[in-house]
């Protein structure tokens, strides 16, 4: 099965600075990837996703890279706000959408 | 209205308890599953379930019975609850179909806690 693996675990930057969370895959027949941001007490919410055909997304201060040959896949945050201050839980999935392997998430804390 | 709504959201009970947890989506969506949270923020699928059909089960104990009257309703069914089964539980649902985004949509939670 897949196993997904995210560094680091947890994660402070200054606020203004870039924040940089990586996660590894083993699936080579994963092709989906979305991040999940949770705040402290609140659901998991998808921020941004990405296709295996793609190689680099962006939403506004977010982007997620991938890479498919190594097998892993990147969310960048840059201009950091105190309220990207959440945990941040990345994900893959195979061919079939109905298996998605989440990684042990990223605690971020934005200091202002 | 609430895209996927869990209940409880809280629920403290005796270990040997049964008790369940009910999920209902309105987005129309075809799959459903549930995820078990537990201290450490580790967030692991349980059950998919995908127009009645069961489709995953990821080694969770024959304790745990999810129950499908329909596509719209997943709950989650525990038998003889025990200490580890502390946790929050989330209900997702997301389409199933290649040609879409296959994005999920979490509910609030439920947090039980086993004494």
């Amino acid at each position: 099965g897949e196993n997904v693996e995210q560094h680091p675990s947890t994660l402070s930057v200054q606020e203004g600075d870039s924040a940089v969370i990586k996660c590894t895959y083993s699936d080579s027949a994963s092709n989906y990837f979305p991040w999940y941001k949770q705040e402290l007490g609140k659901r998991p919410q998808l921020i941004i996703d990405i296709r295996s055909n793609v190689g680099e997304k962006k939403d506004q201060r977010i982007a997620v890279t991938l890479n498919k040959t190594a097998k892993h896949f990147s969310l960048h945050i840059t201009e950091t706000q105190p309220e990207d201050s959440a945990v941040y839980f990345c994900a893959a999935s195979p061919n079939n959408f109905n298996k998605f392997y989440f990684g042990s998430g990223t605690k971020l804390n934005v200091k202002p | 209205d609430t895209a996927v709504s869990q209940t409880p959201k809280y629920l403290v009970t005796q270990m040997g308890n049964d008790k369940s947890i009910k999920c209902e989506q309105n987005l129309g969506h075809d799959t459903m599953y549930w995820y078990k949270q537990d201290s450490k923020k580790f967030l692991k699928i349980m059950f998919s379930y995908n127009n009645k059909e069961l489709i995953i089960n990821e080694t969770v104990p024959n304790r745990f019975s999810p129950k499908s009257p329909d596509k719209a309703h997943l709950n989650l069914h525990i038998n003889s609850l025990e200490l580890g089964d502390s946790a929050v539980y989330f209900c997702a649902s997301s389409p199933r179909t290649s040609l879409a985004k296959n994005i999920q949509y979490f509910g609030a939670g439920t947090r039980l806690s086993v004494l």
